[in-house]
């Protein structure tokens, strides 16, 4: 079985600071993907990056950049530059090569002050 | 991407009532899928929907609970039956984008509270 672990329900940060998320997976896949969501209160679920585990490459988008660290199963994301419209709950979540299903973590909520 | 619209946002509902979400795509895509995310937790996925046979439901979701329909490639319902306060949750549809694997876009999900 997959589970996914989020160990922070609440985060804060200063507005243009660096934050970063952490989120640990437990699989005995080999092949799989991981992914960050964001869920601000409009309830829209973003996609904000995507990895897949076979690349040691760490996935970047703009100021969103991950540390996966596939032996210690950890993918934790980092947010640079934070601003207002980051403010949103964060969703780490897995899914296996030959599936379609996601994992979920619990959600960390981050707020970003001004 | 694909661009995903779900009716309605919101619905305050009576216990007993049926209440039935719509998801719609832009484009075709051949797997739909539900989810429920109850107040202050994550994402549950309900069943996977394709297009010309019957849902796939997940461990403790049942058909009679939960009807869904898909009669083509761009459009989904999630039926809420026999509504109780405990169904008070927000529903999501998402979608596995044509030409992509292993990758989900969302709508922007149903606020449902049955009182």
């Amino acid at each position: 079985a997959q589970t996914v672990t989020q160990s922070q329900p609440e985060m804060s940060v200063q507005e243009a600071e660096t934050v970063t998320l952490s989120c640990t997976y437990d699989t005995s896949e080999s092949n799989y993907y991981l992914f960050w969501y964001k869920q601000p209160p409009s309830r829209q679920m973003i996609l904000v990056i995507r990895q897949e585990a076979y690349k040691q490459q760490n996935a970047t988008e703009n100021r969103f950049s991950v540390n996966f660290q596939k032996a210690a199963k950890s993918f934790s994301l980092k947010i640079s530059d934070s601003q207002l419209g980051d403010t949103a709950m964060y969703f780490c979540a897995f899914m296996k090569n030959t599936g379609n299903q996601f994992y979920f973590g619990t959600g960390t909520s981050l707020t970003v002050i001004p | 991407s694909a661009v995903i619209s779900q009716k309605p946002s919101r619905d305050i509902c009576q216990r007993g009532t049926s209440l039935t979400i719509q998801c719609q795509v832009d484009s075709q895509v051949t797997m739909m899928f539900w989810y429920r995310q109850q107040p202050g937790q994550s994402l549950t996925l309900i069943a996977t929907a394709n297009q010309g046979s019957e849902a796939t439901y997940e461990s403790g979701f049942v058909i009679d609970k939960f009807p869904i329909s898909r009669p083509n490639l761009t459009f989904s319902t999630l039926t809420v039956s026999n509504m109780s306060p405990e169904d008070s949750s927000i529903y999501l549809c998402s979608v596995e984008p044509p030409g992509l694997k292993n990758i989900q876009y969302f709508g922007a999900g149903t606020r449902l509270s049955v009182l």
